[in-house]
């Protein structure tokens, strides 16, 4: 089945610094990634997808990259800010499936 | 409510007890989902519901959990015999559609502690 592996676990920024993430993927008929925000004590709550048929994908401060040949896609965050602190969650969709394979989940801290 | 509702927020129970969680999903949506999230590690896949029958239920961890959804909205989370391995976090998540075309929109989940 997928296998989904995320990192770093942690990462520290100063505000308005770059966050990136990375995730790999080891299904290559995976089609669809989506990035989740979770807030302590709340649900994860999606901030941006990418779908196989797409290298590419941006709104406002964050965008994802997808490089469907290595399996592996990253979410990138600019101009950080104090808000973004949160834990990151990258996800995976195989084809065909109804189910999201998780990352373990990147805990981003920016500080002011 | 406008966003996926769950009950109770938190439960703390006996080893070997039986325990039920409540999902209540935005209304219309089909789709409705089960994970687990254990401390500091990604949610994982339990059950997948579209309308009232359970689509995929390859996550449930063995037969001491099971889930129901008898009028394709709410949902319900049965854990039989209780474990202090099952201690988590259980996220209800719902969408319009299949997972593959819509976006998931997670509860704020039930936290079950097994003493």
């Amino acid at each position: 089945g997928e296998n989904v592996e995320q990192h770093p676990s942690t990462l520290s920024v100063q505000e308005g610094d770059s966050a990136v993430i990375k995730c790999t993927y080891s299904d290559s008929a995976s089609n669809y990634f989506p990035w989740y925000k979770q807030e302590l004590g709340k649900g994860p709550q999606l901030i941006i997808d990418i779908r196989s048929n797409v290298g590419e994908k941006k709104d406002q401060r964050i965008a994802v990259t997808l490089n469907k040949t290595a399996k592996h896609f990253s979410l990138h965050i600019t101009e950080t800010q104090p808000e973004d602190s949160a834990v990151y969650f990258c996800a995976a969709l195989g084809y065909n499936t109804d189910k999201l394979i998780f990352g373990t989940g990147t805990r981003l801290q920016v500080f002011p | 409510g406008a966003g996926v509702s769950q009950t109770p927020s938190n439960k703390v129970t006996e080893k070997g007890k039986y325990v039920e969680l409540r999902c209540d999903p935005i209304s219309g949506h089909t789709a409705l989902y089960w994970y687990r999230q254990s401390l500091g590690q990604g949610p994982e896949f339990l059950i997948y519901f579209q309308g009232t029958g359970a689509a995929d239920d390859s996550g449930l961890p063995n037969d001491r959990f099971f889930a129901v959804r008898p009028e394709g909205s709410v949902s319900t989370l049965k854990i039989q015999r209780t474990e202090r391995g099952d201690s988590a976090v259980y996220l209800c998540a719902s969408s319009s559609t299949s997972g593959y075309t819509g976006e998931l929109f997670f509860g704020e989940g039930s936290r079950l502690t097994v003493l």
